[in-house]
């Protein structure tokens, strides 16, 4: 079956860094996408990957190593603002969006 | 700006009443739109994917009859919920790809279903 795993909470300070950790079983690989989701709103863009290596836009960078089925979203200068679940998808072969349960992360001031 | 609208924010009906989400493009013509649905502290569950012009493809274990989507043109998909239950209640979000199919999804703001 086709399966994505990401942590369920993690933790952070203000000002600092957190690396939130993807990895996946699919039928076949399209691209990677990061969405943020604020509680009680709808998702959005964050980054998306196809080919490995890190993308980097802004504060927020994204990883992907296809050989390992592993990403990572790499969140610097942290904001209370950046409290928010954040989603893994993978678009498999058949361009099917598989989602990952989300990543809760909780900044402390 | 928004490039998807979803229309109601939140809703409140009673059992056995229906109850119609729109969703519409603003600036781009969506063949495809997806809906989802999402429980409290889960991630999201696809629902159905709406096709322009065409009957909608459900997922597994998700009634038809129950959740009924009208695509209508390539700018509005229309989920109505039928007969509701307080089981229904949830948070529906609609999505559309911009273009090509690897694009990322834009989302509705969501709609917030409680059925009493």
């Amino acid at each position: 079956g086709q399966n994505i795993d990401q942590p369920t909470e993690m933790t952070a300070t203000e000002g600092a860094i957190v690396q939130i950790n993807c990895t996946y079983q699919t039928s076949g690989f399209n691209g990677l996408f990061w969405y943020q989701q604020h509680a009680g709103e709808a998702p959005t863009f964050l980054s998306y990957n196809v080919l490995d290596g890190l993308e980097e836009k802004g504060r927020f960078s994204s990883f992907l190593s296809r050989s390992k089925g592993y990403s990572y979203l790499l969140l610097k200068e942290l904001q209370m603002k950046d409290s928010a679940s954040y989603l893994c998808a993978v678009l498999d072969s058949n361009y099917q969006l598989i989602w990952g349960a989300g990543t809760k992360l909780i900044i402390k001031p | 700006g928004a490039v998807v609208s979803q229309h109601p924010s939140w809703v409140i009906c009673k059992s056995g009443t229906s109850v119609k989400i729109e969703c519409r493009s603003l600036d781009f013509q969506a063949t495809t739109m997806f809906w989802y649905r999402q429980f409290p502290k889960q991630s999201l569950m696809l629902m159905a994917t709406s096709n322009e012009g065409s009957k909608a493809t459900y997922e597994q274990g998700v009634e038809k009859d129950k959740f009924l989507i009208n695509h209508a043109s390539l700018t509005l998909s229309t989920l109505t919920v039928t007969s509701a239950h307080p089981e229904d209640s949830s948070f529906y979000i609609c999505s559309a790809p911009r273009d090509r199919e690897n694009s990322p999804l834009h989302f509705g703001n969501g709609t917030r279903l409680t059925v009493t």
